[in-house]
């Protein structure tokens, strides 16, 4: 079974600065997913890899796949990036998601 | 990527009760999973749900306190029976169209239990 262990688990930021949120896993996988869920409890998929890198907006992923280790990064961050986000793998041919714990983050203004 | 409609979005009810969720996609959908996710906590997969067969329940989980039905590609509802204090959490429902390695996920937005 993989492990999906994600850092730090609570992280507080003023508006403005650069987040690094981490994720590594255990065993080989198919994807990795980022995943971001507010308040409401509602989710929102950010991002899907399997190798290199992603941009979306002010949002980048990464992956190392040999180091079995992901990044996700918010740069300029903003108040309304407060949210748990969620680091979550496939493996194999089996479509289920393994899911990290999860970082809660608030951005003060 | 498909849109997710799930209902109720949030509820309180009486122990001993059932509620039904449902979640209804705007497009066909190969794989539908149902998920809890009780405070504090990660989620935590209940079952898969199959259209037109019984649904496959995770360790831990079984057909007689959460039921599931899939009548057809959009549409699946979770019941949650005979309720305790303890079933309070966050249920939603997830859709993957071409499976993990090959497409993405979408989530509900998630029934908020609370019973009393």
């Amino acid at each position: 079974k993989n492990e999906v262990e994600q850092s730090p688990q609570n992280l507080t930021a003023q508006e403005g600065e650069f987040i690094t949120i981490n994720c590594s896993y255990s065993v080989g996988i198919s994807a990795l997913h980022w995943l971001q869920q507010h308040p409401g409890g509602g989710i929102v998929s950010l991002f899907m890899l399997s190798s290199g890198k992603k941009k979306h907006g002010r949002l980048i992923a990464t992956i190392n796949i040999q180091e079995k280790h992901s990044s996700l990064h918010i740069t300029a961050s903003h108040p309304r990036d407060s949210a748990v986000y969620i680091c979550a793998v496939t493996q194999g041919g089996s479509e289920k998601l393994v899911f990290g714990k999860g970082t809660k983050l608030t951005v003060n203004p | 990527s498909a849109v997710i409609s799930q209902k109720p979005s949030r509820d309180i009810c009486q122990r001993g009760t059932s509620l039904t969720i449902q979640c209804q996609v705007d497009s066909q959908v190969t794989m539908m999973f149902w998920y809890r996710q009780q405070p504090g906590q990660s989620l935590t997969l209940i079952a898969t749900a199959n259209q037109g067969s019984e649904a496959t329940y995770e360790s831990g989980f079984v057909i007689d306190k959460f039921p599931i039905s899939r009548p057809n590609l959009t549409f699946s509802t979770l019941t949650v029976s005979n309720m305790s204090p303890e079933d309070s959490s966050i249920y939603l429902c997830s859709v993957t169209k071409a499976g993990g390695a090959g497409g993405g996920y979408t989530f509900g937005s998630g029934t908020r239990l609370t019973v009393v």
